[in-house]
């Protein structure tokens, strides 16, 4: 399997309610990002975690990482149609070296 | 705000064709990047550019080369396009972020991206 693989590879949700994304990684990192690409589009920068960080916030996103299962979340509260998109991690190892995940599809349905 | 371009964002190119795609940054970026994004296998690093003429293989190299000449410009070439490199192709720079050993981290900004088919 490939690093920083996403699941689920796609979500439909109400609005309103909450979507939790998941991310895992097979070597040691230096950080962990996540990304957003609306469709058709290029990536934007969402949010950085570091390897001594557990939990980051900003805004209605919330990150979590456990190093010791390689693996993070993304959940985001309260979501809106606006939030549907492709959502992806990027692990970032040794020499800068960023790898980036096949992506969760999210659909919020208004 | 960084503003990252791409050259096209839709690109028909026949088999054997000799194919360049354009990346333009503003914001001085020492990292430019090109990717390839196909569904199901996420994003693909070609390859990579530290500085101006420098450049290195990303993932999966094979059949393209790249061209750094100029800081704000990385180009990606497909000596002969085939059927199998019907792709999203994505560039991005990166801000390195310096701080504290263990602090820093790079931050990549990526453009609108090119759909190109080799037909």
């Amino acid at each position: 399997s490939q690093q920083g693989e996403e699941d689920p590879q796609a979500l439909s949700i109400q609005e309103g309610e909450n979507a939790t994304m998941n991310c895992s990684y097979k070597t040691s990192i230096n950080n962990l990002q996540w990304y957003r690409q609306n469709s058709g589009r290029g990536l934007v920068h969402l949010i950085l975690i570091r390897s001594n960080e557990r939990e980051k916030h900003s805004g209605r996103l919330r990150v979590t990482l456990d190093t010791s299962k390689k693996s993070s979340s993304l959940l985001i509260t309260a979501s809106r149609a606006a939030d549907t998109a492709s959502y992806f991690c990027a692990s970032e190892g040794s020499y800068q070296k960023v790898t980036f995940g096949i992506g969760t599809k999210l659909q919020v349905i208004p | 705000d960084v503003k990252v371009t791409q050259s096209s964002r839709y690109l028909v190119k026949r088999t054997g064709e000799k194919v360049f795609l354009e990346c333009v940054q503003d914001m001085d970026h020492e990292n430019m990047f090109w990717y390839r994004q196909d569904p199901g296998l996420g994003l693909r690093l070609i390859y990579f550019s530290y500085d101006v003429k420098m450049k290195e293989k990303g993932d999966i190299p094979e059949g393209y080369s790249v061209s750094r000449e100029k800081k704000e410009r990385f180009s990606l070439i497909l000596e002969s396009a085939s059927t199998n490199q019907t792709s999203m192709y994505l560039c991005a720079s990166s801000l390195f972020l310096g701080g504290l050993a263990g602090d820093s981290h790079y931050e990549q900004y990526f453009g609108p991206g090119t759909r190109l088919t080799v037909t």
